[in-house]
């Protein structure tokens, strides 16, 4: 059964700021790893899908690596800005199906 | 483009009502699913519906819940009766699915939040 642990579950940083956000899953067999972010009260916005056969994908100041092997992702943000205060999920869909498998996220505050 | 769209956005009922929380997918979409969230198990997948045809119901946590998909631009989630404990945000969210069931980006409505007294 895959598991999926975000580290840590909250962070707080002064603005500018380069950080990594930590995503880990038990079963290495996936399909694609997607990263959301989560404002207060609001949906999820998609931020990044990596397939399979991808090591990363950049948008922006984000920066999503996977490593399969190891079950490890990293979402990267430079500059950290306040407006990226928000909560950041990811979610893992393994190659059996449609199911896809959400981490708890980590909470992010970023001080001006 | 229009995202997932998700009425109401508030609902507020009290033990017993019926709740009825409806969905418009991206239209293109064939995959819909409803989620639930609250601060004690996350986000908890629900249902999963591909091409309006329910695929996997075994989230759903009791014979209160149902939903349905009568066509491509539709879904309702009905709670009957509705207790204190089905308090949440539910989420509704669509995708493209993929060659061999995969399931593509998803993405998600604003939410319905729901209080149930």
């Amino acid at each position: 059964k895959q598991e999926v642990t975000q580290i840590p579950a909250a962070l707080s940083v002064p603005e500018g700021e380069n950080l990594v956000l930590n995503c880990s899953f038990t079963d290495s067999a996936i399909y694609n790893l997607q990263w959301f972010r989560q404002d207060p009260g609001k949906g999820l916005t998609s931020l990044l899908l990596i397939q399979s056969s991808q090591r990363e994908q950049t948008s922006g100041r984000l920066n999503a690596s996977l490593d399969k092997s190891s079950g490890r992702s990293t979402l990267y943000i430079a500059a950290s800005q306040p407006g990226d205060s928000a909560t950041y999920l990811c979610a893992v869909m393994g190659t059996g199906g449609f199911k896809t498998i959400f981490g708890a996220g980590t909470r992010l505050f970023v001080k001006a | 483009d229009a995202g997932v769209i998700q009425s109401p956005r508030h609902e507020v009922t009290e033990m017993g009502q019926e709740v009825t929380l409806r969905c418009k997918p991206i239209s293109g979409h064939n995959s819909l699913f409803w989620y639930r969230q609250t601060m004690m198990r996350g986000l908890e997948l629900l249902i999963y519906f591909n091409n309006n045809v329910p695929i996997d119901d075994s989230g759903m946590p009791e014979d209160r819940f149902s939903a349905k998909m009568p066509n491509a631009s539709f879904s309702t989630l009905k709670i009957q009766p509705s207790e204190p404990r089905d308090s949440a945000v539910y989420f509704c969210a669509s995708s493209l699915a993929l060659a061999g069931g995969h399931t593509g980006e998803l993405f998600f409505g604003e939410g319905s939040r729901l209080t149930v007294l």
